[in-house]
């Protein structure tokens, strides 16, 4: 069965340093991937997308997630965190236009 | 450029009593739309799914409905609201590109039933 799993509940990291949200899914046709961030008390909003062709995507915000495909893995990555990144992220997989499956999420937290 | 407008932001509803959360969108025409539900330190539960106008897909069995009056407006019910109703609910939208149906969300209610 198709699915998607955020393996960290809540991760803790400075400001400042750097940051990697782990994303597995199990599908088993080539994956359409996405990473949203929400805000406390917000809605979703799209940090970036994998369909095809290279790897290492880029996205809003300086973050960038990098798809491979022999690990069935979409780690998020940002290179120096800021406070303004606490929030909560997830991590989804589109099927088909009725079918996104979502991670539990990961929340991150921003140590001063 | 689109935008999606979600109200009433917060609600409070004793046990029993009726829902109409409303949804619109701007700027898009024909779009495919929504509901979600998210538990407290829960991910997103997909409730409803709508392609067109009069068009609803119903992914979980529950209280609630859904309905779509007009293109860009999506509607979430309930006759008499329960407890376990309570949760953050979020409409989304997305167009068709092929495969690529990326969606983008509304900035929630928050219903809580007492």
């Amino acid at each position: 069965a198709q699915s998607v799993t955020q393996p960290d509940i809540h991760i803790t990291v400075s400001e400042g340093a750097s940051l990697e949200l782990r994303c597995n899914y199990s599908y088993g046709a080539t994956p359409y991937l996405f990473w949203y961030v929400q805000s406390p008390g917000q809605g979703l909003q799209l940090l970036l997308k994998y369909f095809s062709g290279d790897t290492l995507v880029q996205g809003i915000k300086g973050f960038e997630a990098e798809f491979k495909r022999s690990q069935s893995s979409f780690n998020l990555r940002k290179p120096s965190v800021h406070w303004s990144d606490a929030a909560e992220y997830f991590c989804a997989v589109v099927l088909s236009a009725s079918k996104i499956i979502f991670g539990s999420g990961t929340r991150l937290s921003i140590r001063p | 450029s689109q935008t999606i407008h979600q109200w009433p932001a917060t609600l409070v509803q004793p046990v029993g009593s009726p829902l109409s959360l409303e949804c619109t969108v701007e700027g898009t025409s024909n779009p495919n739309l929504y509901w979600y539900r998210q538990a407290a330190g829960r991910g997103l539960q997909l409730l409803f799914y709508s392609v067109g106008i009069g068009q609803i897909s119903s992914e979980v069995p529950q209280n609630l409905s859904a309905s779509r009056p007009q293109d860009r407006q999506f509607i979430l019910s309930s006759k008499k609201l329960l407890l376990s109703d309570s949760g953050f609910y979020l409409c989304a939208w997305s167009v068709d590109r092929g495969r690529f149906y990326e969606q983008y969300f509304g900035p929630g209610t928050r219903l809580t039933v007492t």
